[in-house]
């Protein structure tokens, strides 16, 4: 079974800081990982995605993610917050790119001035 | 490319009546589409997973004669809510793979339901 914890349901950090949203997962098999972000009554956009191919994956907004499979972690990761940043991350796996996406709780990133 | 809309995006019931909630593919085909429901401040949680031309697959304690899917074509899933009841007020999020991708999953923008 495939499951996806993601530690600390708040982030809060300042403008221009490192935001790090952490991420770990469980699965069977070799697992395809995504992250997704969610603004205010609105459905999930795709920020990035892994699907075993290179582990430092490159996503859109300036967000990167890297897959390491001994500490079963997809981390999101980017050098600087925007306010516009500010929004709900999701951590979503997949078992072997199947038709079940499986959601972490999601983590409420707040951006400060 | 690779958008998905919802129909409504709010709805305001009254309960025991039903109301219909209408995904669609607007640039691609998917084959396959699934209904989440969200609830305030939580996840998002797996209802079904609907194959054109065939029965919806049901996660396990979802009804499925409450929560009736319908995949008529590449490009539509119908999620109706049978006789709702205001626990079933929720956001309701579906997204579509397509035809031609193996995993990617593109979501629609939600809809708001709200049962008085």
């Amino acid at each position: 079974a495939q499951s996806v914890t993601q530690l600390g349901s708040h982030v809060s950090v300042s403008e221009g800081a490192l935001v790090l949203l952490r991420c770990n997962y469980s699965s069977s098999v070799p697992p395809y990982l995504f992250w997704y972000v969610q603004y205010p009554n609105q459905g999930l956009q795709l920020l990035l995605k892994y699907t075993s191919a290179a582990t430092l994956v490159k996503g859109i907004n300036g967000f990167e993610a890297e897959f390491k499979k001994s500490e079963t972690s997809f981390h999101l990761t980017k050098p600087s917050a925007h306010m516009s940043d500010a929004a709900e991350y999701f951590c979503a796996v997949s078992e072997g790119g199947g038709n079940k996406l499986t959601f972490g709780t999601g983590t409420q990133l707040k951006v400060e001035l | 490319g690779a958008v998905v809309s919802q129909h409504p995006s709010r709805v305001i019931c009254k309960s025991g009546t039903s109301v219909k909630i209408e995904c669609r593919s607007l640039d691609f085909q998917a084959t396959t589409m699934f209904w989440y429901r969200q609830f305030p401040k939580q996840s998002l949680m797996l209802m079904a997973t609907s194959n054109e031309g065939s029965k919806a697959t049901y996660e396990q304690g979802v009804e499925k004669d409450k929560f009736l899917i319908n995949h008529a074509s590449l490009t539509l899933s119908t999620l109706t809510v049978t006789s709702a009841h205001p626990e079933d007020s929720s956001f309701y999020i579906c997204s579509a793979r397509d035809r031609g991708s193996t995993y990617e999953q593109y979501f629609g923008p939600g809809t708001r339901l709200t049962v008085t």
